[in-house]
């Protein structure tokens, strides 16, 4: 059973474009939401988290947006560069067991030039 | 600072024979985690170690895999005898501690090893 559902698979973006990822989770106890960033060859790396006590987090061209009431969230990547060309993972937890991760499936992300 | 090491890096066996992985985690890190990353999925969490003790391994396949982190510092996973379904990358990554709060537990992960098992 999946926990968390990631959309979409695949990502095509024009530099300078917006990118947008969406994710979904059923388990009403996770409270904790990070993103990660993963290069091919590499490990996942995080970029971004978000408590559900706040609906909105910003830091430089990323943001994460929490809706509580539908249990979605997802992730926004202004100006998108080149270098942002990877595959993005949503991921949830408690905060009780935070390293105990559920991971979406990932979007791979591509920005044309 | 360094990061998560493991090794080798790539491990290619036939199906029935044994490999081990081997991971160091960031110096004065309490948690370490083995996740198992199948292509086109995201990281599955198999065991997380507080310390030197097991926290969690209900995903562990324990009829064929074992894992043990020694003196509280490095990790070996092993996987005996080996099916082609395990195929994946082995990611092994720790955090200062789980338990203190969620600022404390990020989670930094190695660059994995890869195993094929033909």
């Amino acid at each position: 059973q999946q926990q968390v559902k990631q959309s979409p698979q695949s990502l095509i973006v024009q530099k300078g474009g917006i990118s947008i990822i969406n994710c979904a989770y059923e388990n009403t106890a996770f409270d904790y939401f990070p993103w990660y960033q993963q290069f091919p060859g590499k490990g996942p790396a995080l970029l971004i988290a978000i408590r559900p006590d706040v609906s909105e987090k910003k830091e430089g061209r990323f943001t994460i947006s929490f809706n509580k009431s539908a249990k979605q969230f997802s992730l926004h990547i202004m100006d998108s560069q080149p270098g942002d060309s990877a595959t993005y993972f949503c991921a949830a937890s408690r905060s009780s067991t935070l390293g105990r991760l559920y991971f979406g499936r990932g979007t791979q992300l591509t920005v044309w030039p | 600072e360094a990061g998560v090491a493991q090794s080798p890096r790539y491990k290619i066996i036939e199906k029935r024979q044994s490999v081990a992985f081997w991971c160091n985690p960031i110096s004065g890190h309490a948690t370490l985690y083995w996740y198992q990353q199948i292509l086109g999925q995201g990281p599955k969490l198999l065991i997380q170690f507080q310390n030197n003790g097991v926290v969690d391994d209900s995903q562990l396949p324990k009829d064929r895999f074992s894992a043990e982190r020694l003196k509280g510092v490095d990790s070996t996973l092993k996987i005996q005898p080996a099916k082609l379904e395990d195929s994946a990358v082995y990611l092994c990554a720790s955090s200062l501690d789980s338990e203190r709060g969620w600022n404390t537990g990020e989670l930094f992960f190695g660059e994995g090893s890869r195993l094929t098992v033909l």
